[in-house]
């Protein structure tokens, strides 16, 4: 059965304090690892795809690695509007095209 | 362009009364999802549609749950006999399918279904 684990479950930050969020994962072969942003009340915000070990993607103050157990998202400098809820999913390389997701990390980052 | 978008925004219900819940995918994706996110849990999934295959109904929980897609566009998701277990957010995405594609999946802003 295809798993995604999140941590840590939620996570206060100082204004420009960097950190890294986790999504360690068990699937039968990986077809791609999506990050999503929620904020409260809405659908989730697409942010990255990573197909392969070694992949990065950057976004503003986001980074996003892959290897081939687990992702991380890094926030560098992160201002109070990071504040949210971030998605870690995966889907799978069997012709199923659902996304199987993790639990989240709230983040939340004080002024 | 114009977003994934779905209505109601929100549903209030009595226990056993039926629902019905719409999707307006993104003009020209031809794969909708249907997924559900119940407090404290994650997002789970329901139903997929891609074109004129038959579709994924896997992750629908029983068979009070159902849903079509007419004209491979809107998308109506029906819960029969509602519990109050089926309260939750329920949430549409879309996204360009075709086999072999890596495509992305964009979510509407979803349905939030209270049962009283």
């Amino acid at each position: 059965e295809d798993q995604v684990t999140q941590s840590p479950e939620a996570l206060r930050l100082q204004e420009g304090e960097s950190s890294s969020l986790n999504c360690s994962y068990t699937v039968s072969g990986l077809r791609g690892l999506f990050w999503y942003r929620q904020d409260p009340g809405k659908g989730p915000e697409f942010l990255f795809t990573l197909y392969s070990a070694g992949e990065e993607k950057e976004k503003e103050r986001l980074k996003a690695t892959l290897t081939k157990k687990e992702s991380f998202l890094h926030i560098t400098a992160p201002k109070p509007e990071d504040s949210a809820t971030y998605l870690c999913a995966v889907q799978v390389d069997t012709g199923r095209r659902a996304l199987t997701f993790g639990s989240g990390t709230r983040l939340q980052v004080q002024p | 362009g114009a977003g994934v978008s779905q209505s109601p925004s929100n549903k209030v219900t009595e226990k056993g009364k039926d629902v019905e819940l719409r999707c307006d995918p993104i003009s020209g994706h031809t794969a909708l999802y249907w997924y559900r996110q119940s407090l404290g849990q994650g997002l789970e999934f329901l139903i997929y549609f891609q074109g004129n295959s038959a579709p994924d109904k896997s992750g629908l929980p029983s068979d009070r749950f159902s849903a079509e897609r007419t004209g491979g566009s809107v998308s109506t998701l029906t819960i029969q006999r509602t519990q109050q277990e089926d309260s939750a957010v329920y949430l549409c995405a879309s996204s360009t399918g075709g086999a072999g594609v890596r495509d992305t999946q964009y979510f509407g802003p979803g349905t939030r279904l209270t049962v009283l």
